[in-house]
């Protein structure tokens, strides 16, 4: 069964750094596109980061220079180092699969994140 | 700039039919995109990929009570049938390179 499980998530105060991850079962994530989604509390979908090939990364501009994404293809996971962090950045992360780098087609359950003091 | 408008809200009786609309910016009509569905409370789910022709590919376990189709820069989700758990959001998601759009979703009501 193709599975994604996020963990990690956690309440942190305003600068500070958190990392969240997300385990793969039923695929190997080094050869998939794989990225991170948010949801803030009562909004909608935003994208946040997308890794593929070997080392090719993307960032959201609201992220970007603070949020680092990397897979580690022994565990089958994928990680989301959060640094910096801003109480605009209080969401649920989602994980995804990213079929061929167009679009979502298999996504986890998520783990909320809470930036406040 | 790319970018997915969605209508806020949206409602249907139960056993009827609804089409959500998903339209794309001036530049962009010629873009597949997909949708995702996301019940109370849940992660969301992906349902199908829509190409410029209006042919659909739905994911795995997709009933085909759900179908897409195409016209210019709007992309249509139609779900026929209509059950009490097709009430969910619903958003429409597109890309190009480096970028990946979210719509800002439409909410389904079943009456």
């Amino acid at each position: 069964e193709v599975r994604l499980v996020e963990t990690g998530g956690g309440l942190i105060q305003p600068g500070g750094s958190l990392r969240l991850s997300c385990a793969a079962s039923g695929f190997s994530v080094s050869t998939n596109y794989m990225g991170w989604v948010r949801q803030a509390p009562g909004k909608g979908l935003e994208w946040v980061s997308l890794f593929y090939g070997a080392t090719i990364t993307y960032y959201a501009d609201s992220v970007k220079g603070r949020f680092t994404i990397s897979r580690d293809n022994s565990k089958n996971t994928l990680d989301l180092q959060m640094n910096s962090l801003r109480a605009e950045d209080t969401a649920v992360y989602y994980c995804a699969r990213v079929y061929n780098s167009y679009y979502m087609d298999v996504w986890g359950k998520g783990t909320t994140v809470t930036v406040s003091s | 700039q790319l970018v997915l408008t969605q209508s806020p809200s949206a409602s249907a009786s139960l056993g009827a039919s609804v089409t959500l609309t998903c339209t794309l910016s001036t530049g962009h009509n010629n873009y597949a995109i997909a949708w995702h569905q996301q019940q109370p409370e849940k992660g969301p789910r992906y349902l199908l990929k829509i190409d410029t022709d209006g042919s659909h590919t739905r994911g795995d376990g997709i009933p085909d009570r759900f179908s897409g189709s195409s016209s210019g820069a709007e992309r249509y989700l139609t779900i026929s049938s209509l059950q009490s758990e097709d009430e969910a959001d619903y958003y429409c998601q597109t890309w190009d390179t480096g970028i990946w759009v979210f719509g800002g979703g439409t909410k389904l009501t079943v009456l």
